[in-house]
């Protein structure tokens, strides 16, 4: 149970595109998802918090208009970096709770490997 | 100071032998504790899960939490090869979504 797929595993795009990535929770619910970006070697930092049919919100530092987050359902969060330059390549990664009881904990996606050219 | 300290490691043993992990934390808020193991470029899987102080156990992982001191721990007994990973803790507090991590311990367990 408890299972959070991300997709693309990978992407490879030139700069100055747009990149989506998908969050999806796919045997339960999650009113809350977080998308985190991993540099190598580190812990990973919280870029924003997605509640479900509500604007995500977003930590300190993190540009809201480059990282568009939707969540449009209880099992979908989508994180679009928007015109990527080879600064935003990362390990973007997802994670989803069950909506209920706070205090639960966080399950995570496999993470995306962003390379901009 | 960071809100969460964890010795980066690596942490090198050989394998059969127990791994010893632990974070120290300061916001005394915090009320429950997640294991979290990572592979390279996957993301985190979470292991044990526990709320304010005490011991769980699940198979070869013991998780301990003294709320007293601010110290959480994680055992892996019979310690494989494929233990070789990052182990992140992570901690949030009751009314709260957000977790705090450590910075992650690299676990080395040789054959």
């Amino acid at each position: 149970g408890a299972v959070v797929s991300q997709h693309p595993s990978w992407v490879i795009c030139k700069s100055g595109t747009s990149v989506k990535i998908e969050c999806r929770s796919l045997d339960f619910q999650a009113t809350t998802m977080f998308w985190y970006r991993q540099f190598p070697k580190q812990s990973l930092m919280l870029m924003a918090t997605s509640n479900e049919g509500s604007k995500a919100t977003y930590e300190q530092g993190v540009e809201k208009d480059k990282f568009l987050i939707n969540h449009a359902s209880l099992t979908l969060s989508t994180l679009t970096v928007t015109s990527a330059h080879p600064e935003d390549s990362s390990f973007y990664i997802c994670s989803a709770r069950s909506s209920g009881i706070a205090g639960q904990p966080q399950h995570f996606g496999d993470g995306t490997r962003l390379s901009i050219l | 100071q960071k809100e969460v300290e964890q010795d980066p490691g690596p942490l090198s043993v050989p394998e059969g032998a127990i791994v010893s992990l632990n974070c120290t934390y300061s916001n005394s808020a915090f009320q429950y504790f997640m294991w979290y193991r990572q592979y390279s470029r996957k993301g985190p899987e979470l292991l044990m899960y526990t709320y304010s102080s005490g011991n769980k156990e699940d198979g070869r992982f013991t998780a301990q939490v003294d709320k007293s001191s601010k110290y959480i721990s994680l055992f892996i007994r019979d310690s494989q090869p494929s233990d070789s990973a990052t182990y992140l803790c992570a901690m949030n507090q009751a009314a709260g979504n957000k977790l705090t991590f450590g910075g992650g311990t690299r676990v080395l367990v040789k054959p």
